[in-house]
């Protein structure tokens, strides 16, 4: 149980364009999914947190205008970078939230986004 | 800010050997997991402790939180090459939101 899906897997994109990763909670509802980004040999770094029927909530120096999150349903998470720049590739992972007795964030398998 | 710091930072050992990492901070959690990630994959969750001086096996992983929830340590018996990985700790809050802190991470080599 508690498996979380990420799509896609990897995505090459040209600068300027916008790119969308989709998270899903297979097995379990999720209310609230996170969304990390991952540079090379370094621990995870949170950019937001998605509430499902709500607005995401943006850690600090994290543009919101560029980092579009949408949490329409309680399976899906999606992250849209809008007007992609080289500097925003990297290794985008997210999580979603399984409440209980102690809460705890499974994780997708994360999607590497390079921007050429 | 609440930081996790874990040690050490990268470690190299031989298959069979012992090891312990640690994972520690000023801020008091509410429960501590561990995670281990793989190169291009993202973190599956190992152990969940919630009790302070909660103490946690996983087959040769054994896993405690101190007493005073501010640390926890994670004893590997008899590494083996499949141990190998980036391990990450991280603290969930007691008041607010549900945001993990995650460790600084260690990353774990076992040489055949």
């Amino acid at each position: 149980g508690a498996v979380v899906s990420q799509h896609p897997s990897w995505v090459i994109c040209k600068s300027g364009t916008s790119v969308k990763i989709e998270c899903r909670s297979l097995d379990f509802q999720a209310t609230t999914m996170f969304w990390y980004r991952q540079f090379p040999k370094q621990s995870l770094m949170l950019m937001a947190t998605s509430n499902e029927g709500s607005k995401a909530t943006y850690e600090q120096g994290v543009e919101k205008d560029k980092f579009l999150i949408n949490h329409a349903s309680l399976t899906l998470s999606t992250l849209t970078v809008t007007s992609a720049h080289p500097e925003d590739s990297s290794f985008y992972i997210c999580s979603a939230l399984l409440r209980g007795g102690a809460d705890e964030q499974y994780f997708g398998p994360g999607t590497r986004l390079t921007v050429t | 800010t609440q930081l996790l710091e874990q040690s050490p930072q990268f470690l190299s050992i031989q298959e069979g050997e012992n090891l312990t990492v640690y994972c520690n901070s000023s801020s008091v959690f509410s429960s501590l997991q561990w995670y281990r990630q793989e190169p291009g994959e993202g973190p599956v969750l190992l152990v969940t402790v919630v009790t302070g001086g909660e103490v946690k096996k996983l087959k040769r992983l054994t896993f405690q939180f101190g007493d005073a929830r501010k640390d926890s340590s994670l004893h590997i018996t008899a590494a083996q090459p499949g141990d190998t990985g980036l391990y990450l700790c991280a603290g969930g809050p007691y008041f607010g939101n549900e945001k993990l802190t995650f460790g600084t991470g260690t990353r774990l080599t076992i040489i055949p």
